[in-house]
């Protein structure tokens, strides 16, 4: 089971403020994703990465970046962050590099709020 | 496109009873098939996945998948309150560079 940490857990900030939700996993898995949902929605991916300086986006747009610069971070920006950006955002990372045996372990989350 | 469909519910149940949750699945691609729990507010957490047709057991729970009509379903017996949550089903295809993809999920409500 992977152990994955996501910091904040809770943010509230003004519009235009920029941001970034840290995600950090001890089981050096080579892939790593970020998905957005709101209260009793769906989950969407957002981004996700399959190592080191990769990155791509998911099939939710979303004005979000990130980086992968470490194998065991993965964080997420948003330069200007705006009410319609207020969701909660979860960080997965997986264990097997290839196939379809390739289980997928959630973060606690961080729920974002922006007035 | 990708769809995993899921009623979304809500399912009710007695404690006690066995609670059936349904996904169907569009891309015939897709060979393994992944049932998450979530609780209100918090992540989803992996139950259990499945990738041949039959049935996989563990514990109270059991996956069952059927390729050919393109169906996986969950089955949890002797049902508890604890069970309440949303359960979500995921697919992906046999390919490391996939991605998973998730339904809507089924909430499901175990009354004492």
């Amino acid at each position: 089971e992977a152990d994955i940490y996501q910091t904040p857990r809770y943010l509230v900030i003004g519009t235009g403020k920029k941001i970034t939700l840290e995600c950090s996993q001890t089981m050096g898995h080579d892939k790593m994703y970020w998905y957005q949902q709101d209260p009793g929605m769906e989950l969407h991916l957002i981004h996700y990465s399959y190592g080191v300086n990769s990155t791509e986006k998911g099939d939710l747009s979303s004005e979000s970046t990130v980086s992968r610069i470490r194998t065991e971070h993965f964080p997420l920006t948003l330069e200007s962050a705006r009410p319609s950006h207020t969701s909660q955002y979860l960080c997965a990372s997986s264990e097997s590099p290839s196939g379809a045996l390739e289980t997928q372990y959630f973060g606690p989350g961080t729920r974002l709020l922006v007035l | 496109q990708k769809e995993v469909e899921q009623n979304s519910g809500p399912l009710s149940v007695p404690e006690g009873a066995i609670a059936s949750l349904n996904c169907t699945y569009s891309d015939r691609g897709s060979q393994s098939f992944f049932w998450y729990r979530q609780y209100s507010g918090k992540s989803p957490e992996l139950i259990m996945f499945i990738y041949s047709n039959g049935d996989k057991e563990d514990g109270r729970f059991t996956a069952q998948l059927n390729k050919a009509s393109q169906y996986v379903s969950l089955l949890i017996r002797d049902s508890q309150p604890s069970d309440s949550a949303t359960y979500l089903c995921a697919v992906k295809e046999n390919s490391g560079y996939s991605t998973l993809t998730f339904g809507k999920g089924t909430m499901l409500l175990v009354s004492p």
